[in-house]
């Protein structure tokens, strides 16, 4: 069983507030990922990292920003949340050495913005 | 670039009878694949994957997947579906794609189980 963290689980904000919401690992994995998934709908890639100092952006734009300063930390980040950001955000991490390429996924933050 | 397609969004079983979900995949070389699993309100949990090898790989909780080349599919099944396997189920499918690795989920199917 992955050891991978999302917090919060749930967050209800109001149109204009920063927030950030963090995803750590303990596993040690080089890469890191965010996925955001709409309701029903499948996950698209916004966020991904290779290891510490290292992001890139995924398939679908978004104004979310990341950081990676410790390899088991990788925090999202919105500067000014606005109503189309209301979403779930997942947090994944692999290993960089695995050639499968197997991810491992948090349970997920529902994010609300109100 | 790879896709995946779930055809079915919805599947309602009875509990107890047999399942198959389909999958289908595009890729230009051998990818590979995986199945996930996701409860309401919480993240993926990984069911099964195939690399290479043996082409019918068995997960946990009991499902089963078979890769099948020829057709590009990557079919679960289960022999006999508990109240619990009600979830949504994700196919994905993996990639070595200029130097990124990059997994491409399919739009989800979700699974109903009668009693």
């Amino acid at each position: 069983e992955a050891d991978i963290y999302q917090t919060p689980r749930y967050l209800v904000i109001g149109t204009g507030k920063k927030i950030t919401l963090e995803c750590s690992q303990t596993m040690g994995h080089d890469k890191m990922y965010w996925y955001q998934q709409d309701p029903g709908m499948e996950l698209h890639l916004i966020h991904y990292s290779y290891g510490v100092n290292s992001t890139e952006k995924g398939d679908l734009s978004s104004e979310s920003t990341v950081s990676r300063i410790r390899t088991e930390h990788f925090p999202l980040t919105l500067e000014s949340a606005r109503p189309s950001h209301t979403s779930q955000y997942l947090c994944a991490s692999s290993d960089l050495t695995s050639p499968t390429d197997t991810q491992y996924f948090g349970p997920g933050t529902r994010l609300t913005v109100l | 670039a790879q896709s995946v397609t779930q055809p079915d969004i919805h599947i309602t079983v009875s509990e107890g009878a047999s399942l198959e979900l389909r999958c289908n995949y595009s890729y230009g070389a051998t990818p590979y694949l995986f199945w996930y699993v996701q409860s309401p309100g919480q993240g993926l949990q990984l069911l099964l994957k195939y690399f290479s090898g043996d082409t019918l790989v068995q997960g946990i909780k009991g499902f089963e997947a078979e890769f099948k080349r020829s057709q590009s599919s990557f079919n679960l099944r289960k022999p006999s579906v508990h109240w619990s396997d009600a979830a949504e189920y994700f196919c994905a499918v993996g990639a070595v794609d200029t130097g990124r690795r990059a997994l491409t989920f399919g739009s989800g199917t979700r699974l109903q189980v009668q009693p």
